[in-house]
């Protein structure tokens, strides 16, 4: 049972456009949000993360959007470039007791920005 | 730099032999992880070791796998007489302390299993 949802498998993007890539999660303990990017044969490397507190967090290009009522994020990236072209993975994460947390990983989106 | 270091990076194998992927976090980090990505799946969540507490291995899918991390360092995750649907892309994350700080991948070991 998946409690991190990613819907969409892939997305294509033109260039300099708005790139925007949707996460759903099922536990309402979720508090802690974090998106990572991963290249062909690299490991995933942090992109941005966002506290249950929160509702926006914005770094740059890349700004992630969490409704918790409907339990649902979003990463959007603008404007894209190429280079963005990668598989992205939504993360969650609740408390639990004494310091083992997990992190929830969804399936991934595979972005790929056309140039 | 020192990033995560995983080796080797590809290991072909028969099926029923025991194979060992190492894992070198950044120096430092308390926090190693554990996961797997298999074709065309997400990240599955093996085992996690924080310091010098009990490891989570609610992950591990059956008893033919195991992990140890020596002197709160190096890991080793062994499986043992493989199976064909124990190949998969295997990586290894280090964080500085507990699941909220980033985790630090390395490149992954891919396994296959013939």
């Amino acid at each position: 049972d998946q409690q991190v949802k990613q819907n969409s498998p892939s997305l294509s993007v033109q260039e300099g456009r708005i790139s925007i890539l949707n996460c759903d999660y099922t536990n309402s303990m979720f508090d802690y949000f974090l998106w990572y990017k991963k290249y062909p044969a690299e490991g995933p490397t942090f992109l941005i993360s966002i506290s249950s507190i929160k509702d926006k967090n914005e770094d740059g290009r890349f700004t992630v959007f969490l409704n918790k009522s409907a339990k649902h994020l979003s990463l959007h990236i603008v404007p894209s470039q190429p280079g963005d072209s990668a598989v992205y993975f939504c993360a969650a994460s609740s408390p639990a007791a004494g310091n083992n947390r997990k992190l929830i990983w969804g399936l991934g989106t595979s972005l790929a920005v056309n140039p | 730099g020192a990033g995560v270091s995983q080796s080797p990076s590809n290991k072909v194998t028969e099926k029923g032999k025991d194979v060992e992927l190492r894992c070198d976090p950044i120096s430092g980090h308390t926090a190693l992880y554990w996961y797997r990505q298999s074709l065309g799946q997400g990240l599955e969540f093996l085992i996690y070791f924080q310091g010098n507490s009990a490891p989570d291995k609610s992950g591990l899918p059956s008893d033919r796998f195991s992990a140890e991390r020596t002197g709160g360092s190096v890991s080793t995750l062994t499986i043992q007489r493989t199976q064909q649907e124990d190949s998969a892309v295997y990586l290894c994350a280090s964080s500085r302390s507990g699941v909220t700080d980033t985790q630090y991948f390395g490149p992954g070991t891919r396994l296959t299993v013939l």
